[in-house]
């Protein structure tokens, strides 16, 4: 079976520092990935995707970086964070896009 | 207009009630629809798929009407671990899902 693996669970960070968050995919190959940025209360944000290796869509003008070195890594980076760049980061596959599965998260928090 | 609209709740319900969720989508070309159960602070999982004529999985019935462009949740005899928030996703054909901002429901003893 599939299984989707995030970390860390909780982070937290500086203004100004970097952010790197890793996703892996177990179980399956070729898979779409995704980003997701949810703040306090409010609803899903789609942030990047990727259909395959080295291909990144951005959805959303931003200070993040999305890459995916392997099949079934996705890598979330950014390079000096921002206090608006606090919520819980949800990393999730498909196949195809279709019903998507989430991993259980990071919950960042920049100060 | 937003792709996909519901109302935000919350849904105050007592154990063993029956309550029902509505959603809109605007995307007449929209082919597959979802539930998905988010818990506080966890991850959304996928509770059910929409078909055109309706599916049920024990005490959660879900229907879709194309010619209106609304999709609904029924729960029936609510427990207290329904309490959630219930996200409808749209899947539009070769791009991402779509997500509503959620329906948050409380089952109160």
């Amino acid at each position: 079976s599939q299984t989707i693996h995030q970390w860390p669970a909780t982070l937290v960070q500086p203004v100004g520092s970097p952010l790197s968050l890793e996703c892996t995919v177990e179980g399956t190959s070729n898979p779409n990935l995704y980003w997701y940025r949810q703040a306090a209360g409010r609803g899903l944000q789609l942030l990047f995707y990727s259909v395959g290796i080295g291909q990144i869509s951005s959805e959303v003008p931003q200070n993040l970086s999305a890459s995916r070195p392997q099949d079934r890594q996705f890598i979330l980076s950014s390079k000096k964070l921002l206090l608006s760049d606090s919520g819980f980061y949800l990393c999730a596959w498909s196949p195809g896009h279709n019903e998507q599965f989430f991993g259980p998260g990071t919950r960042l928090t920049v100060l | 207009r937003k792709e996909v609209e519901q109302d935000p709740g919350p849904f105050n319900v007592p154990e063993g009630a029956t309550v029902a969720f509505n959603c809109t989508y605007s995307n007449s070309a929209s082919q597959s629809f979802f539930w998905y159960r988010q818990d506080c602070r966890k991850e959304p999982k996928l509770l059910m798929s929409v078909y055109s004529s309706g599916n049920e999985d024990g005490r959660f019935t879900a229907q879709l009407n194309r010619a209106s462009q609304y999709i609904s949740l029924l729960i029936r005899d609510s427990k207290l671990s329904d309490s959630a928030t219930y996200l409808c996703v749209v899947n539009r054909g070769n791009t991402p899902l779509v997500f509503g901002k959620g329906t948050r429901l409380s089952v109160i003893a």
